[in-house]
């Protein structure tokens, strides 16, 4: 079946790297997504990665894939306060439709 | 392009009243989606259309929930009669369905007194 799973919380300190993870079931997806949501706001596409990737860095943000363990994570490197939101990952497939969401990380960070 | 739009943004009514949720996707995009995000459920998905046809509403709650996309810039979530419970942040989605791409737009937060 699919399911996507992630944990609640995450506290870091400025400056710091955050690294958010992700894992999930269905290993015939075709991308794996990754969405941020601040408060008040809908959610915003940040990166996502094809599963035939392993890594793929996007200025500050890392995504890595270990398509044998089905384990994503999503690296912040120096962490800012404007970083503090919920992060999403999701699963999705070449032909569209719909993604399937984690239930989203909030990543708090303190000054 | 301006985006996912909804309409209204903030919306509290009674319970027992009708409410009308509205959704114009980003033009050229064939999927649109409609979810609930709560604080107990976190972001459930209800109902998905592609090319103005339903493809899956297993996530619509129960009957009082109904949704529509009459042409494909134009789509409503009804929920008649309303309850307190049904309060939530409901966002509308569309996507272009290459790569599966999401666009989301800002959300109508639902109040049911």
């Amino acid at each position: 079946g699919e399911d996507v799973e992630q944990s609640l919380f995450l506290s870091v300190r400025e400056g710091d790297s955050s690294v958010i993870n992700c894992t999930y079931t269905d290993s015939s997806s075709t991308y794996l997504y990754w969405y941020k949501q601040e408060p008040g706001a809908g959610l915003q596409l940040l990166t996502y990665i094809f599963s035939n990737m392993d890594m793929k860095q996007d200025q500050r943000l890392t995504v890595l894939l270990n398509k044998k363990d089905k384990h994503l994570s999503l690296r912040i490197a120096d962490t800012q306060t404007g970083d503090s939101a919920i992060y999403f990952c999701a699963e999705g497939y070449n032909q569209g439709g719909k993604l399937i969401f984690g239930q989203g990380t909030e990543l708090s960070v303190k000054p | 392009d301006a985006g996912v739009i909804q309409s209204p943004r903030h919306e509290v009514t009674e319970m027992g009243q009708e409410v009308t949720l509205r959704c114009k996707p980003i033009s050229g995009h064939d999927y649109l989606f409609w979810y609930r995000q709560t604080m107990m459920r976190g972001l459930e998905l209800l109902i998905y259309f592609n090319n103005n046809v339903p493809i899956d509403d297993s996530g619509m709650p129960e009957d009082r929930f109904s949704a529509k996309m009459p042409n494909a810039s134009f789509s409503t979530l009804k929920i008649q009669p309303s309850e307190p419970r049904d309060s939530a942040v409901y966002f509308c989605a569309s996507s272009p369905g290459l790569a599966g791409l999401e666009y989301f737009g800002p959300g109508t937060r639902l109040t049911v007194t």
